[in-house]
């Protein structure tokens, strides 16, 4: 019973570089979305998903890209790696049916260091 | 848009007592779902309650309930008999419905909560 898998759990990247936080959940849930916790904050909303093939900006997507391909994938880009990115990253999912939303599951979280 | 605030950014109570975390929100809208999440220091997100906006009836699940006040828009987490295992940051979060807000979720900052012995 995995729930949502987040990889890697750790990196450490110089400024410039790029990468990509996977994110897969077993769930068949329609609803994916990733966050970004900065110490001392909440969740902010960076995209989601409300199903395969569609994808959306949320609060803060600057500097990310998404994608959806399949209804258990959701990957995380990041173009050109900054500072204000360092943070810990959250992939969440839940499922909808009849209009009604679920609770979100989440991954463990990913920590990003950018120097 | 919609805000979500927690006054409290730390909290302690003793153990086998009974705290009281807050969460005031924001929004026009009149369908929602309100949830508390509990984060440990192991970093992993879990569900701790969820309330209908719809509902009348405040949610419990054990020792957890709610003090649920919509006009007010008042989301409160009431914590009976605490133990050390109550150990956490608490997020509030309020999720617009999908034909509103495609479903987007929105976290207050949290409150930290230690629970002594």
């Amino acid at each position: 019973n995995a729930g949502v898998t987040q990889t890697p759990k750790f990196q450490v990247l110089k400024t410039g570089q790029s990468m990509t936080l996977q994110c897969a959940q077993d769930m068949n849930h329609e609803y994916m979305s990733w966050y970004r916790q900065d110490p001392g904050m909440g969740l902010r909303l960076i995209h989601y998903s409300v199903g395969a093939g569609i994808t959306d900006q949320g609060e803060v997507p600057n500097g990310y890209n998404v994608s959806r391909s399949t209804t258990e994938d959701f990957p995380l880009r990041l173009l050109s790696a900054a500072p204000s990115q360092t943070s810990v990253y959250f992939c969440a999912s839940s499922s909808f049916s009849g209009g009604a939303l679920g609770e979100l599951f989440f991954g463990e979280g990913s920590r990003l260091t950018v120097l | 848009a919609q805000t979500v605030t927690q006054s409290q950014p730390e909290m302690s109570v003793q153990e086998a007592e009974t705290v009281t975390l807050s969460c005031t929100y924001d929004t026009s809208e009149s369908n929602y779902y309100l949830f508390w999440y509990k984060q440990p220091p192991s970093r992993q997100m879990i569900l701790v309650i969820r309330q209908e906006a719809y509902k009348q009836q405040n949610a419990t699940e054990n020792r957890f309930s709610v003090n649920f006040q919509k006009a007010a828009k008042s989301f409160s987490l009431k914590i009976s008999d605490s133990q050390l295992g109550d150990t956490a940051m608490y997020f509030c979060a309020f999720r617009a419905t999908l034909n509103t807000n495609a479903g987007k979720s929105t976290f207050g900052d949290g409150t930290t909560l230690t629970v002594k012995p």
